[in-house]
């Protein structure tokens, strides 16, 4: 069973413009992950935030967590054509130690030139 | 060297076939893991080998087995797969059970 969900499924944006990924967790957590993936190619870990952090940045993004909420955001700032990828949240599965990373259902960004 | 490396990129296999999917890293990592990807889905977890110990999801049918000849080694053996296991299937290792570096992919056909 997925354990993220995330919002939008899709997003169309223009280059320069900010694209805003939401992500909505069922179980309590450690760390939330974000990854993207270009069209059917490997993952890529963009950046973890733990439980206990609020805001992280990195580069152009910037991802934020609410545990009380359980969901997390992914912004993607002055995005460029190559942003277009699929963006997953992914969680440490409960009581696993780490080890069981699950994913959540994806967003899949497009930026158009 | 940060790279998973997977082989064969692509694969078509009969229903009656045996084949293996194999995967290297060389980044020392402890844990290794083997994902199934539907088109426009997420990934889903397989198996997982942590510490030389395996986890295993247990909605993967039998006809899937991993085998893990040493911690830099992660393979899948294929046996009597159906036309619904078509999918990219996905490696990763890590350290620390977080930060996962993937594989580019093994596209799988099955005819």
């Amino acid at each position: 069973s997925q354990q993220g969900e995330e919002d939008p499924q899709a997003l169309s944006i223009q280059e320069g413009e900010n694209a805003t990924m939401n992500c909505s967790y069922k179980t309590s957590i450690n760390n939330l992950q974000w990854y993207r993936q270009n069209s059917g190619r490997g993952l890529v870990h963009l950046i973890l935030i733990r439980s206990n952090e609020r805001e992280k940045h990195s580069g152009r993004l910037r991802v934020t967590l609410d545990t009380s909420k359980k969901s997390s955001s992914l912004l993607i700032t002055a995005s460029r054509a190559a942003d277009t990828a699929s963006y997953f949240c992914a969680t440490d599965a409960p009581n696993t130690g780490g080890f069981k990373t699950i994913f959540g259902a994806g967003t899949r960004l497009f930026v158009k030139a | 060297d940060t790279e998973v490396t997977q082989t064969p990129k692509h694969l078509v296999m009969g229903m009656t076939n045996k084949k293996s999917l194999k995967c290297e890293q060389h980044m020392g990592h402890r844990a290794m893991y083997w994902y199934k990807q539907k088109a426009k889905k997420p990934p889903e977890l397989m198996f997982v080998y942590s510490y030389e110990k395996l986890s295993i999801n247990e909605s993967v049918p039998s006809r899937f087995s991993p085998e893990c000849p040493n911690s830099s080694l992660l393979n899948l053996h294929l046996h009597a797969l159906q036309p619904e296991d078509s999918a990219l299937y996905l490696c990763a290792s890590s350290q620390d059970g977080f930060e996962a570096f993937f594989g580019q992919g093994t596209r799988l056909t099955v005819v």
